[in-house]
């Protein structure tokens, strides 16, 4: 069975501090694997990793992908409270094109 | 403007009514997909289009219909909504180009059945 597990599932940090949020995957066909920030409303595209060992960069943001050990990571570096969201990781598989299988979620609280 | 909207954005609803959920998007994409988020649960697929005539069932498609009624209107329908349908679904579309394909969301729809 197909499975993308984040973790933690949920953290509280300070401004300024940075964190690291973790995925672990298990499937058939990787393709890619994606990043979404989710507010309150619908889940924004932050990153997507298709190749081992190359970082993407956006801001603070920066995400790289491991595929011979088949997880990725998201750091945010300097962490602002417009910070707190749930994160999403997923991965698409080649099979029934498109689809992606979503991870749990990391909730994150950046205090002031 | 939206990209991708989502109507109603809220909808209460009692045990065994039927429930309709519109999605439409702008963006031209050929491929659009309905998912359901439940705490904890992250998000789960429940049917996938590749275009107007090819539709498959996701992940937890038992309960659940859908209509491709254009290329930009992906509708979802509940025959007789029950409590453990109440979630926050989303909708999203995707143009299908290979591995830089990326799918963007609608804003999502709160359902409750009570």
């Amino acid at each position: 069975e197909d499975k993308v597990v984040q973790s933690p599932l949920s953290l509280v940090v300070h401004e300024g501090d940075t964190v690291t949020l973790n995925c672990s995957y298990e499937v058939t066909n990787f393709r890619s694997l994606l990043w979404y920030k989710q507010e309150k409303k619908a889940p924004t595209f932050l990153f997507m990793l298709t190749s081992s060992g190359i970082e993407k960069k956006s801001g603070r943001l920066s995400s790289i992908l491991d595929k011979k050990e088949l997880f990725s990571i998201l750091n945010i570096t300097a962490t602002q409270t417009g910070d707190s969201a749930v994160y999403l990781c997923a991965v698409r598989i080649y099979n029934q094109g498109g689809k992606l299988i979503f991870g749990q979620g990391t909730e994150l609280s950046v205090k002031p | 403007d939206a990209d991708v909207t989502q109507t109603p954005r809220n909808r209460i609803t009692k045990t065994g009514k039927r429930i309709m959920l519109e999605c439409s998007q702008t963006k031209g994409h050929d491929r659009m997909y309905w998912y359901r988020q439940d705490p904890g649960l992250g998000l789960q697929l429940i049917y996938y289009s590749f275009d107007v005539k090819d539709i498959n069932k996701g992940e937890i498609s038992d309960g659940y219909s859908v209509s491709r009624q254009a290329q930009a209107k992906f509708s979802l329908s509940l025959e007789s909504a029950i409590p453990n349908q109440t979630a926050l679904y989303f909708c999203a579309s995707s143009p299908g180009r290979g591995p830089t394909d990326t799918q963007y969301f609608g804003p999502g729809t709160r359902l409750t059945v009570l």
